[in-house]
Protein backbone atom coordinates (compact mmCIF):
# COMPACT_ATOMS: atom_id res chain seq x y z
CA UNK A 1 0.00 0.00 0.00
CA UNK A 2 1.85 3.34 -1.08
CA UNK A 3 2.01 5.88 1.23
CA UNK A 4 1.32 9.75 0.34
CA UNK A 5 2.93 10.54 -2.89
CA UNK A 6 3.91 14.19 -3.32
CA UNK A 7 5.53 15.50 -6.85
CA UNK A 8 7.77 17.16 -7.34
CA UNK A 9 9.40 16.82 -4.75
CA UNK A 10 11.86 19.63 -5.40
CA UNK A 11 10.38 22.72 -7.67
CA UNK A 12 12.62 26.21 -8.34
CA UNK A 13 10.63 28.88 -9.80
CA UNK A 14 11.26 32.66 -10.66
CA UNK A 15 9.17 35.58 -9.27
CA UNK A 16 5.77 35.98 -10.84
CA UNK A 17 5.94 31.91 -12.51
CA UNK A 18 3.22 29.29 -11.26
CA UNK A 19 3.75 26.40 -8.89
CA UNK A 20 1.79 23.65 -8.95
CA UNK A 21 1.95 20.76 -6.47
CA UNK A 22 0.57 17.79 -6.61
CA UNK A 23 -0.65 15.24 -3.52
CA UNK A 24 -1.81 11.30 -4.72
CA UNK A 25 -3.61 10.32 -1.28
CA UNK A 26 -3.18 6.81 0.47
CA UNK A 27 -5.61 4.31 -1.22
CA UNK A 28 -9.05 4.35 0.63
CA UNK A 29 -8.28 7.87 2.06
CA UNK A 30 -10.89 10.62 1.19
CA UNK A 31 -8.98 13.60 2.85
CA UNK A 32 -6.56 15.71 2.48
CA UNK A 33 -4.78 18.46 4.21
CA UNK A 34 -1.72 20.89 3.11
CA UNK A 35 1.03 22.43 5.17
CA UNK A 36 3.60 24.50 5.21
CA UNK A 37 6.82 24.62 7.17
CA UNK A 38 9.57 27.37 7.38
CA UNK A 39 13.19 26.22 8.28
CA UNK A 40 13.42 25.21 11.42
CA UNK A 41 9.56 26.04 12.26
CA UNK A 42 6.29 23.99 12.83
CA UNK A 43 4.01 23.58 10.26
CA UNK A 44 0.85 25.86 9.36
CA UNK A 45 -2.44 24.78 8.14
CA UNK A 46 -3.69 25.76 4.99
CA UNK A 47 -6.63 23.85 3.75
CA UNK A 48 -8.44 20.93 4.45
CA UNK A 49 -10.23 19.11 1.62
CA UNK A 50 -12.59 15.94 0.70
CA UNK A 51 -13.26 14.93 -2.47
CA UNK A 52 -14.68 17.69 -4.97
CA UNK A 53 -14.98 19.74 -1.83
CA UNK A 54 -12.79 22.70 0.58
CA UNK A 55 -13.82 21.79 3.86
CA UNK A 56 -11.28 24.62 5.61
CA UNK A 57 -9.34 27.07 3.72
CA UNK A 58 -8.64 29.42 6.61
CA UNK A 59 -5.17 29.12 6.24
CA UNK A 60 -4.75 29.74 2.66
CA UNK A 61 -3.73 33.24 1.90
CA UNK A 62 -6.42 35.59 -0.05
CA UNK A 63 -4.64 35.87 -3.30
CA UNK A 64 -2.75 33.84 -4.98
CA UNK A 65 -3.39 30.42 -3.52
CA UNK A 66 -5.48 28.03 -4.56
CA UNK A 67 -6.14 23.98 -4.03
CA UNK A 68 -8.95 21.41 -5.49
CA UNK A 69 -9.34 17.76 -4.76
CA UNK A 70 -11.33 16.44 -7.78
CA UNK A 71 -13.16 13.53 -8.04
CA UNK A 72 -10.33 11.76 -10.10
CA UNK A 73 -6.83 12.11 -9.42
CA UNK A 74 -4.27 13.84 -6.96
CA UNK A 75 -5.02 17.28 -5.03
CA UNK A 76 -3.77 20.34 -6.62
CA UNK A 77 -2.10 23.21 -4.90
CA UNK A 78 -1.20 26.34 -6.57
CA UNK A 79 0.41 29.01 -6.38
CA UNK A 80 0.08 31.98 -8.77
CA UNK A 81 2.62 34.64 -9.37
CA UNK A 82 5.11 33.31 -6.67
CA UNK A 83 7.30 35.80 -4.57
CA UNK A 84 10.57 34.92 -2.78
CA UNK A 85 8.21 34.21 0.43
CA UNK A 86 6.47 31.65 -1.15
CA UNK A 87 9.69 29.34 -1.10
CA UNK A 88 8.79 26.59 1.66
CA UNK A 89 7.98 23.03 1.89
CA UNK A 90 4.82 22.32 1.67
CA UNK A 91 3.32 19.00 3.13
CA UNK A 92 0.13 17.22 2.18
CA UNK A 93 -1.62 14.82 4.75
CA UNK A 94 -4.25 12.08 4.31
CA UNK A 95 -6.56 10.76 6.29
CA UNK A 96 -9.46 8.16 6.01
CA UNK A 97 -13.15 9.55 6.03
CA UNK A 98 -13.71 10.26 9.94
CA UNK A 99 -15.82 13.07 11.93
CA UNK A 100 -12.80 14.36 13.78
CA UNK A 101 -9.28 13.72 12.37
CA UNK A 102 -7.36 11.09 13.84
CA UNK A 103 -3.82 10.30 12.85
CA UNK A 104 -2.33 11.97 9.54
CA UNK A 105 -0.11 10.39 6.94
CA UNK A 106 2.19 12.31 5.64
CA UNK A 107 4.55 12.50 2.20
CA UNK A 108 7.64 13.88 1.70
CA UNK A 109 6.85 16.97 0.98
CA UNK A 110 7.64 19.35 -2.10
CA UNK A 111 10.16 22.13 -1.74
CA UNK A 112 9.78 25.03 -3.50
CA UNK A 113 12.76 28.20 -3.84
CA UNK A 114 11.62 30.87 -5.56
CA UNK A 115 14.46 32.29 -7.26
CA UNK B 1 -3.83 29.72 15.00
CA UNK B 2 -1.25 28.55 17.35
CA UNK B 3 -2.80 25.31 19.33
CA UNK B 4 0.19 23.32 20.89
CA UNK B 5 3.35 25.06 21.93
CA UNK B 6 6.18 22.86 22.54
CA UNK B 7 8.26 23.42 25.43
CA UNK B 8 11.47 23.30 25.30
CA UNK B 9 12.24 24.71 21.66
CA UNK B 10 14.98 22.32 21.76
CA UNK B 11 16.85 19.59 23.95
CA UNK B 12 20.23 18.00 23.85
CA UNK B 13 20.84 15.12 25.86
CA UNK B 14 23.42 12.26 25.76
CA UNK B 15 22.44 8.73 24.68
CA UNK B 16 20.76 6.39 27.06
CA UNK B 17 19.31 9.65 29.10
CA UNK B 18 15.96 10.53 28.98
CA UNK B 19 14.03 13.01 26.86
CA UNK B 20 11.01 14.90 28.46
CA UNK B 21 8.65 17.62 25.77
CA UNK B 22 5.78 19.61 27.03
CA UNK B 23 2.65 20.67 25.00
CA UNK B 24 0.45 23.42 25.66
CA UNK B 25 -2.70 24.16 23.93
CA UNK B 26 -5.59 26.75 24.71
CA UNK B 27 -8.73 25.15 23.18
CA UNK B 28 -10.45 21.89 24.31
CA UNK B 29 -9.37 19.05 22.28
CA UNK B 30 -10.99 15.91 21.60
CA UNK B 31 -7.51 14.02 21.02
CA UNK B 32 -4.31 14.79 21.17
CA UNK B 33 -1.38 13.51 19.14
CA UNK B 34 2.45 13.30 19.16
CA UNK B 35 4.77 13.42 15.17
CA UNK B 36 8.10 12.98 14.44
CA UNK B 37 9.96 14.88 11.78
CA UNK B 38 13.76 13.63 10.64
CA UNK B 39 15.62 16.64 9.03
CA UNK B 40 14.37 17.24 5.36
CA UNK B 41 11.76 13.96 5.64
CA UNK B 42 8.29 14.28 6.45
CA UNK B 43 5.99 13.64 9.38
CA UNK B 44 5.25 10.37 11.29
CA UNK B 45 2.68 9.73 13.22
CA UNK B 46 3.91 8.48 16.91
CA UNK B 47 0.98 8.50 19.13
CA UNK B 48 -2.12 9.25 19.87
CA UNK B 49 -3.72 10.15 23.32
CA UNK B 50 -7.87 10.84 23.79
CA UNK B 51 -9.14 13.45 25.57
CA UNK B 52 -10.22 10.77 28.37
CA UNK B 53 -7.03 8.65 28.50
CA UNK B 54 -4.55 10.32 31.16
CA UNK B 55 -1.65 8.30 30.02
CA UNK B 56 -0.28 5.78 27.19
CA UNK B 57 2.64 3.68 26.52
CA UNK B 58 4.10 2.71 23.19
CA UNK B 59 7.54 1.01 23.36
CA UNK B 60 9.97 3.55 24.95
CA UNK B 61 7.41 6.22 24.53
CA UNK B 62 5.48 7.59 27.16
CA UNK B 63 2.59 10.20 26.81
CA UNK B 64 0.25 12.17 29.49
CA UNK B 65 -2.26 14.29 28.96
CA UNK B 66 -3.88 16.79 31.60
CA UNK B 67 -7.07 18.71 30.16
CA UNK B 68 -7.29 20.73 33.24
CA UNK B 69 -4.04 22.01 32.73
CA UNK B 70 -4.33 21.98 28.75
CA UNK B 71 -0.90 20.13 28.87
CA UNK B 72 0.67 17.07 27.31
CA UNK B 73 4.46 15.56 27.62
CA UNK B 74 6.04 13.09 25.54
CA UNK B 75 8.96 10.87 27.30
CA UNK B 76 11.40 8.98 25.32
CA UNK B 77 13.24 6.78 27.69
CA UNK B 78 16.84 5.99 26.85
CA UNK B 79 17.27 7.81 23.78
CA UNK B 80 19.55 6.62 21.27
CA UNK B 81 21.25 8.88 18.48
CA UNK B 82 18.86 7.83 15.95
CA UNK B 83 16.26 9.48 18.32
CA UNK B 84 17.63 13.06 16.92
CA UNK B 85 14.75 14.84 15.22
CA UNK B 86 11.93 17.30 15.60
CA UNK B 87 9.02 16.45 18.00
CA UNK B 88 5.67 18.06 17.26
CA UNK B 89 2.50 17.72 19.36
CA UNK B 90 -0.81 18.55 17.15
CA UNK B 91 -4.63 18.88 18.26
CA UNK B 92 -7.81 19.13 16.44
CA UNK B 93 -9.52 22.32 16.09
CA UNK B 94 -12.94 22.84 14.91
CA UNK B 95 -13.69 25.26 12.58
CA UNK B 96 -16.68 24.37 10.33
CA UNK B 97 -15.17 20.50 9.74
CA UNK B 98 -11.98 20.00 11.98
CA UNK B 99 -8.22 20.26 11.40
CA UNK B 100 -4.97 19.25 13.36
CA UNK B 101 -3.10 22.21 14.57
CA UNK B 102 0.96 21.64 14.85
CA UNK B 103 3.02 23.84 17.53
CA UNK B 104 6.26 24.76 16.68
CA UNK B 105 8.22 21.94 17.84
CA UNK B 106 10.69 20.34 20.45
CA UNK B 107 14.49 19.78 18.69
CA UNK B 108 15.82 16.79 19.97
CA UNK B 109 19.58 15.84 19.99
CA UNK B 110 20.65 12.91 21.04
CA UNK B 111 24.54 12.57 21.12
CA UNK B 112 26.06 9.20 21.03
Amino acid sequence: NAGVMQNPRHLVRRRGQEARLRCSPMKGHSHVYWYRQLPEEGLKFMVYLQKENIIDESGMPKERFSAEFPKEGPSILRIQQVVRGDSAAYFCASSPPAVRPGELFFGEGSRLTVL
Amino acid sequence: SQQGEEDPQALSIQEGENATMNCSYKTSINNLQWYRQNSGRGLVHLILIRSNEREKHSGRLRVTLDTSKKSSSLLITASRAADTASYFCATDERTGGFKTIFGAGTRLFVKA
